[in-house]
Formats: C-alpha cells, sequence, structure tokens
C-alpha cells in the first residue's frame, strides 16, 4: 500500500530558482491537498484539488501554482524560490480522512 | 476562519504515566483529525473522530462537537509516544480543508 508519495524528500534551492515538488497517491482520491509546515507550526494549506482539471487556492498560495491533470497526481511548482519559502511540503488526499505523504524538505539559500 | 488551539502547548512525562490533551475548536466542524508527528517528521492518522469516542490501544479520543472540544487520551506512555500532536479540522460539508492547531509537543522519559 503506497498510499501518498512524494518526491524529492530533500532538496536545497538557490534564490531565483524553480522546482516542482511531485505528489502521486494510489487511493483514487477526488480530493488531494498541499500543506507547508514552518518549524515549530502546524500546517498550512497552499492549494488543494477536487478533482482532475480542478483547483482551488488555500490560505497561502502566494508564490506556488499547481496543475491537476489525473486523478493520481497534484504537483506543487515553486516559481522564483525566496527564503521564506523553506519549508517542509506535505502533499494529502482523502475526502473525508486526509491521508499524508513523508514530506518534502525544502531549503531556499 | 476558524481557530484551533491546543494545550498544553508542552508535555513531559515519565514512561508509564497517563495524560489528556486537549483541542478546542472555534466554529462548527464536519470533520476532527488527530494526528502524531515522529522526530523524523512522518505525520500519522490516529483518530479520524468528528464526533462521538473512538479507541485503539492506549490511545483513545473524544469529539463534543457541540461544545467544540476534542480530547486526546494516553495511556501508559511510552518512549516511542514521543512527538507532535496536532488536532486538525474542517468546516465543510464537503472536502477536507485542514486547519491545524499549534500541536503539543509530549517528552516522555524512560
Amino acid at each position: 500500500n503506497a498510499g501518498v508519495t512524494q518526491t524529492p524528500k530533500f532538496r536545497i534551492l538557490k534564490i531565483g530558482q524553480s522546482m516542482t515538488l511531485q505528489c502521486t497517491q494510489d487511493m483514487n482520491h477526488n480530493y488531494m491537498y498541499w500543506y507547508r509546515q514552518d518549524p515549530g507550526m502546524g500546517l498550512k494549506l497552499i492549494y488543494y484539488s477536487v478533482g482532475a482539471g480542478i483547483t482551488d487556492k488555500g490560505e497561502v498560495p502566494n508564490g506556488y501554482n499547481v496543475s491537476r491533470s489525473t486523478t493520481e497526481d497534484f504537483p506543487l511548482r515553486l516559481e522564483l524560490a525566496a527564503p521564506s519559502q523553506t519549508s517542509v511540503y506535505f502533499c494529502a488526499s482523502g475526502q473525508s480522512e486526509a491521508f499524508f505523504g513523508q514530506g518534502t524538505r525544502l531549503t531556499v539559500v | 476562519g476558524i481557530q484551533v488551539e491546543q494545550s498544553p502547548p508542552d508535555l513531559i512525562l515519565q514512561e508509564g504515566a497517563n495524560s489528556t490533551l486537549r483541542c478546542n475548536f472555534s466554529d462548527s466542524v464536519n470533520n476532527l483529525q488527530w494526528f502524531h508527528q515522529n522526530p523524523w517528521g512522518q505525520l500519522i492518522n490516529l483518530f479520524y473522530i468528528p464526533s462521538g469516542t473512538k479507541q485503539n490501544g492506549r490511545l483513545s479520543a473524544t469529539t463534543v462537537a457541540t461544545e467544540r472540544y476534542s480530547l486526546l487520551y494516553i495511556s501508559s506512555s511510552q518512549t516511542t509516544d514521543s512527538g507532535v500532536y496536532f488536532c486538525a479540522v474542517s468546516p465543510g460539508a464537503a472536502g477536507n480543508k485542514l486547519t491545524f492547531g499549534g500541536g503539543t509537543r509530549v517528552l516522555v522519559k524512560p
């Protein structure tokens, strides 16, 4: 049972670089989410999707973009990385109970 | 938006002790989950409990939705219980856009 899989697990970016965080789930969930967790804090919602082709902003969307071309995949794109985007990023899926991936630890220097 | 407050913020326990963690929320919710974030950062689902009481081994949880709080009970704590416990809620009728509390950091000493 793979559940929610995120890649990469760790990444260091230079200021101004771009990258895509990958997320895939094998539970056939329509609902998927991206959260970020800053040190010592709870998670905050960046973007979510209720199905293929449909995405919407969460609490902290600035600096990020998402797409949802398939039910399984929900990539998160960072354009022009900034130090404020240093965080741990979690992808989740599920309409009622949410299931989380193992996270991507991103450092922007 | 909905506010979620967890207490206490920090908890130090001797192995074998029992404890109660509390989660208060400011509005009606349709979803409530408890998570354990282990020292490696992984989020582990403990309970999906928008109302009522559930038990899983040494852990149990109760949500009183009408009074807007939930409790997580840890009995006979073990060192592996150390980590951060998060409560997260969603008011939505559909979907699960969770709002997280600040967490309770638990350290269980041998």
